[in-house]
């Protein structure tokens, strides 16, 4: 299975400023079709997750435009260009091109 | 826009199974891809496995071999999950959710706590 590694685990923050989450890939994400899988999740604390990010750098529908993703082939990273309480929770990026989907184990942000 | 509701809470004995429903209104149900994921305390996120109802076959995580069923019944928009064989390590809150990695919307089931207790 591909493992998902992210960096920082735990990411304290202060308001207004900016965050950066580090995913790698143990192989390449780049698919036969030539898309790259990968995708990231927010889950606010009591709530189940939801999307953010999809396909390395596509927001997702009512995702704020301060949530960007780049990256490419086995280094990925999400940054918050200014960082709101309502972000506070925890970061996964997920790699869809190889079965199984795996997760990375999480980025738990919160505000100093 | 997509609602998915799933069943409540569960606890069973090791070895017995757990079958968990999540009913879906809203959008074109055979056409969405559904997963199931699991989150146990304190830890994250693992794909167990989803189906796309218009095909039928459900594609399951390798470490579930055996225990793992996933059906769809579309004249009542419902997604199953089947795990057998239960063990302690089982215990999770499981989610049922759409397109977690198609270019689409995602939706997420409110989520089922499976407890696995002697």
């Amino acid at each position: 299975d591909v493992v998902m590694t992210q960096s920082p685990l735990s990411l304290p923050v202060t308001l207004g400023q900016p965050a950066s989450i580090s995913c790698r890939s143990s192989q390449s994400l780049v698919d036969t079709d030539g898309k790259t899988y990968l995708n990231w999740f927010q889950q606010r604390p009591g709530q189940s997750p939801r999307r953010l990010i999809y396909q390395v750098s596509n927001r997702d529908s009512g995702v704020p435009d301060r949530f960007s993703g780049s990256g490419s082939g086995t280094d990925f990273t999400l940054k918050i260009s200014r960082v709101e309480a309502e972000d506070v929770g925890i970061y996964y990026c997920m790699q869809g091109t190889h079965w199984p989907l795996t997760f990375g184990p999480g980025t738990k942000v919160d505000i100093k | 826009q997509v609602h998915l509701v799933q069943s409540g809470a569960e606890v069973q004995k090791p070895g017995s199974s757990v079958r968990v429903s999540c009913k879906a209104s809203g959008g074109t149900f055979s056409t969405h891809t559904f997963s199931w994921l699991r989150q146990t305390p304190g830890q994250g996120l693992e794909w167990i496995g989803g189906i796309v109802p218009v095909f039928g076959a459900a594609k399951n995580s390798h470490k579930f071999q055996g225990r793992l069923t996933i059906s769809a019944d579309e004249s009542t928009t419902t997604v199953f999950m089947e795990l057998s064989g239960l063990r302690s390590e089982d215990t999770a809150v499981y989610f049922c959710a759409t397109d977690i990695n198609r270019p689409v919307t995602d939706h997420w089931g409110q989520g089922t706590l499976v407890t696995v207790s002697s």
